[in-house]
């Protein structure tokens, strides 16, 4: 089983707004990532956690704030967003352990900042 | 000296035909290169992966073939389907240990009936 999951799968806001998204996996992996897609464009890497501890931020502005409760879960704290934000936010994960690069991906969180 | 470069930007082929998509890179260190697929919103898919120890690797109508002298690589797709029709990454990083991909800029794939 290699599924990630996100939720919510849409999600509208307003700048003054706090919200959370949510990514989970439960394939041991020790390695998650959040990343930003706009239309047309490849990923951009925005946090990684590796063994759940913040190893990369991507000089991501401090309106978004990552948090690792444990190995499984990965959370995207929003706040203050403005309407550039808007786009496709995906979470990742990876074994770390075995000597494979994979990186797994979930479906996505729409996002759109109003 | 991170980039990957990724082409065609866009792709129109027959179905039952042959679709290409070429990538190329600069640093040396990268040593392992995955391709994914990615349906309109929705998350990107690993279809196949290739490390540089190899030059071919085919798994059902998809193949990588890998010129590490030439540091190129490339996404071959047999008998393309109206399923197919997708946008395309090709990706690198250089070894386990190191969390980054750098992506290439997709190609969007269309097959025609």
């Amino acid at each position: 089983d290699t599924e990630v999951t996100q939720t919510p799968k849409h999600l509208v806001m307003g700048m003054t707004n706090k919200k959370s998204l949510k990514c989970e996996q439960h394939m041991g992996h020790r390695a998650m990532y959040w990343y930003k897609q706009k239309a047309k464009k490849p990923p951009e890497l925005m946090f990684v956690y590796s063994y759940e501890k913040l190893s990369i931020n991507e000089s991501v502005p401090s309106r978004f704030s990552p948090e690792c409760p444990n190995s499984s879960l990965l959370n995207l704290h929003l706040h203050a967003l403005q309407p550039e934000d808007s786009a496709l936010y995906l979470c990742a994960s990876s074994q770390r352990d075995r000597g494979t690069d994979t990186q797994y991906f979930g479906p996505g969180t729409r996002l759109t900042v109003l | 000296q991170q980039q990957v470069k990724q082409s065609p930007q866009s792709l129109i082929v027959q179905k039952g035909g042959i679709s290409i998509i070429n990538c190329a890179y600069e640093n040396t260190a990268f040593d392992y290169f995955p391709w994914y697929q990615q349906f309109p919103g929705k998350g990107p898919a690993l279809l196949i992966a290739i490390r540089p120890d190899v030059s071919e690797k085919k798994e059902g109508r998809f193949t990588i073939s890998f010129n590490k002298s030439a540091k190129q690589f490339s996404l071959h797709i047999m008998d393309s389907q109206p399923g197919d029709s997708a946008t395309y990454f090709c990706a690198a990083s250089d070894g386990f240990g190191n969390e980054k991909l750098t992506f290439g800029t997709g190609t969007r794939l269309t097959i025609i009936p």
